[in-house]
Order: structure tokens, then C-alpha cells, then sequence
């Protein structure tokens, strides 16, 4: 079992629909998540960053985690075009900086106009 | 103010050569990091560098070795390279536990 399992899609949708991306994981040591977003044959940007359980809002985005369960979360609403890209959950055990990050196989989006 | 910077953006080598890739990390920010994306994949952690030394490394072998310098930028070094090193490799640069990264360099082995 692979330690961050995301759903690499893909996800379709059309523009102002609200999307739901998650990630599971397996080691209860992760308490940093992050979501990064990447176009195509770019270096992954970061979008959110939470520390432990509960929800974090930041303009249409909101990051959700659950530890007893081990899920984490993505939604963003009203969505655009230019929303289209992979989506990566990432997460880790240390708040140290440049400390490995585990990432998810990501997501990619598709919204259409 | 400057993001984290890679150079080369693009590179071709054959089976068994040996790649140096560089990174600037974003200013104010003193640790760096390494990862390689294979297509499809999510990035996987290489090793990080602070200080001038290494201070965490992931599951990857002996080629693969960095280095540091005094202004925190970096050098990422592959020995022997063999086709499965065809990846997108990143930098990620931090000064606390959020990391930047740049846009990478996508190193082709033939």
C-alpha cells in the first residue's frame, strides 16, 4: 500500500462547478498537508498549506483534513478555465524546513467554458 | 523578487553520462530541496541540503549526489545515467515548512 493515495483521474467539469479532490493516507506520523497545483510541464505551485485536523479557506479554495480517517481534501469553488491542471496532495511528518514531502500521484482537472 | 530558478530547462543525454543540474532558491530562503518526477507520477523526495551538507535523503542511490554552496544555491549531480533517470526534476527552496518550487528541468536519457 502506497503511503498517499490520490485518484489521478481525470476530472472533468464544466466552468462554476464546485470540485472535490482528495487524498488518503497511510502514516498517522503526517500532520503537515499540502496542495500544489501544476500545468502542464511546470514545477508545482503551492495553494494550501494546513497543519492537523480542520478546515482552512482561502478565496475559492478550502482545504479540508480529517486524521481520524486520513483523508484530506480540496474543494474549490466556482471553477474556471483556468483552474485546469493536476492537482497534488502532498504531506509530511516534520514542520522543518525542506523536510521530504510525500506526494500523491495527482489529480488532473478539466474544466471546460 | 525572483522565484526559485533552475537551469538547464531541457536536456538530451545518452545511456551511462553523467548531468549536473542547478537551482537558485527564492531569496531569504536557505534550505534546498530535490525531487524527480516521473511522467504520470507525483514527485519523490531526493534529498535536501542545508548548511552545505546533506541532511535528509530519500530511497535514491549513489549517483545520485548534491551539493551546496555558501549563497544556498545548489547543484544536483547523476552518475552513470540510465534511462529509467528520465524524469522533470525539481528544486524546491524553504525558509520554514512551506516549500517553493521551481519550474524544473526535464532531463531525457537515451
Amino acid at each position: 500500500q502506497k503511503e498517499v493515495e490520490q485518484d489521478p483521474g481525470p476530472l472533468s467539469v464544466p466552468e462554476g462547478a464546485i470540485v472535490s479532490l482528495n487524498c488518503t493516507y497511510s502514516n498517522s506520523a503526517f500532520q503537515y498537508f499540502m496542495w500544489y497545483r501544476q500545468y502542464s510541464r511546470k514545477g508545482p505551485e503551492l495553494l494550501m498549506y494546513t497543519y492537523s485536523s480542520g478546515n482552512k479557506e482561502d478565496g475559492r479554495f478550502t482545504a479540508q483534513v480529517d486524521k481520524s480517517s486520513k483523508y484530506i481534501s480540496l474543494f474549490i469553488r466556482d471553477s474556471q478555465p483556468s483552474d485546469s491542471a493536476t492537482y497534488l496532495c502532498a504531506m509530511s511528518a516534520y514542520p522543518q524546513a525542506g523536510t521530504a514531502l510525500i506526494f500523491g500521484k495527482g489529480t488532473t482537472l478539466s474544466v471546460s467554458s | 523578487d525572483a522565484g526559485v530558478t533552475q537551469s538547464p530547462t531541457h536536456l538530451i543525454k545518452t545511456r551511462g553520462q553523467q548531468v549536473t543540474l542547478r537551482c537558485s532558491p527564492k531569496s531569504g530562503h536557505d534550505t534546498v530541496s530535490w525531487y524527480q518526477q516521473a511522467l504520470g507520477q507525483g514527485p519523490q523526495f531526493i534529498f535536501q541540503y542545508y548548511e552545505e551538507e546533506e541532511r535528509q535523503r530519500g530511497n535514491f542511490p549513489d549517483r545520485f549526489s548534491g551539493h551546496q554552496f555558501p549563497n544556498y544555491s545548489s547543484e544536483l549531480n547523476v552518475n552513470a545515467l540510465l534511462l529509467g533517470d528520465s524524469a522533470l526534476y525539481l528544486c524546491a527552496s524553504s525558509a520554514d515548512s512551506e516549500q517553493y518550487f521551481g519550474p524544473g528541468t526535464r532531463l531525457t536519457v537515451t
